[in-house]
């Protein structure tokens, strides 16, 4: 079985730059989670998806972070624009669903802003 | 509110030696899960046990042991007999068992294991 898919695994951008990154969760798993990870900290969940529905986005800076689940399964978080700050990993997870015990990792993407 | 607390950031040691990381947290829920998660170089992050709190045996797993003590709220994970593949990030985490079904996540500690 696949596991979590994340592209890209690094990106390199500039400040005020647009960027995306993209998730594919477990076949069949119905939630899904963005983490956001700075350096030397634990991931923080930025938002939660069943389906397609975001059911916990509290934590999600809105003025420049979007994420979207259109059909219920894969999906992508956007930052724009990008700020020094934003340098980080961003990891997506998922489970079968939101009252599952596991969460089932991705291998995230390392962003970098310059 | 709920917490997790990995004093220890950074332990060096070297090959064959015991080493305990430490995790503390702090939850009002009398139902809750706890995990160790395993974060090598590569990033991913790795599941090695979830434990709930109505479960306070402790658990081996070939050289890896947990003790959950839920008198002073902590789960320690102890690597017996440690090798250089430990070298990583461990990750400890608290789940609410209801509710918005967040991990709170401690800030890891990272395992050097010195050949």
């Amino acid at each position: 079985e696949a596991g979590v898919v994340q592209s890209p695994r690094y990106k390199i951008i500039e400040k005020k730059q647009p960027v995306a990154f993209w998730c594919n969760p477990i076949s069949g798993h119905n939630t899904l989670y963005w983490y956001l990870q700075n350096l030397g900290q634990g991931p923080e969940l930025l938002i939660r998806y069943e389906n397609e529905e975001a059911v916990d986005d509290s934590q999600l800076p809105k003025d420049r972070f979007s994420a979207e689940r259109l059909k219920g399964v894969d999906s992508t978080l956007k930052i724009q624009p990008a700020e020094l700050g934003d340098s980080a990993v961003y990891l997506c997870a998922s489970s079968l669903t939101g009252g599952s015990t596991e969460q089932y990792f991705g291998p995230g993407t390392r962003l970098t802003v310059t | 509110a709920q917490k997790v607390t990995q004093a220890q950031t950074e332990i060096s040691v070297v090959e064959k030696e015991d080493v305990t990381l430490d995790c503390v947290y702090e939850t009002r829920d009398t139902t809750y899960y706890l995990f160790w998660y395993k974060q090598p170089p590569s990033g991913e992050l790795v599941f090695l046990i979830r434990r709930n709190s109505f479960d306070e045996q402790n658990e081996i797993s070939g050289r890896y042991s947990w003790n959950f003590q839920k008198s002073t709220s902590s789960f320690n994970f102890t690597i017996t007999a440690s090798q250089v593949v430990d070298s990583a990030v461990y990750l400890c985490a608290l789940r609410e068992a209801s509710g918005t079904y967040k991990y709170i996540f401690g800030t890891g500690t990272r395992l050097k294991v010195l050949a």
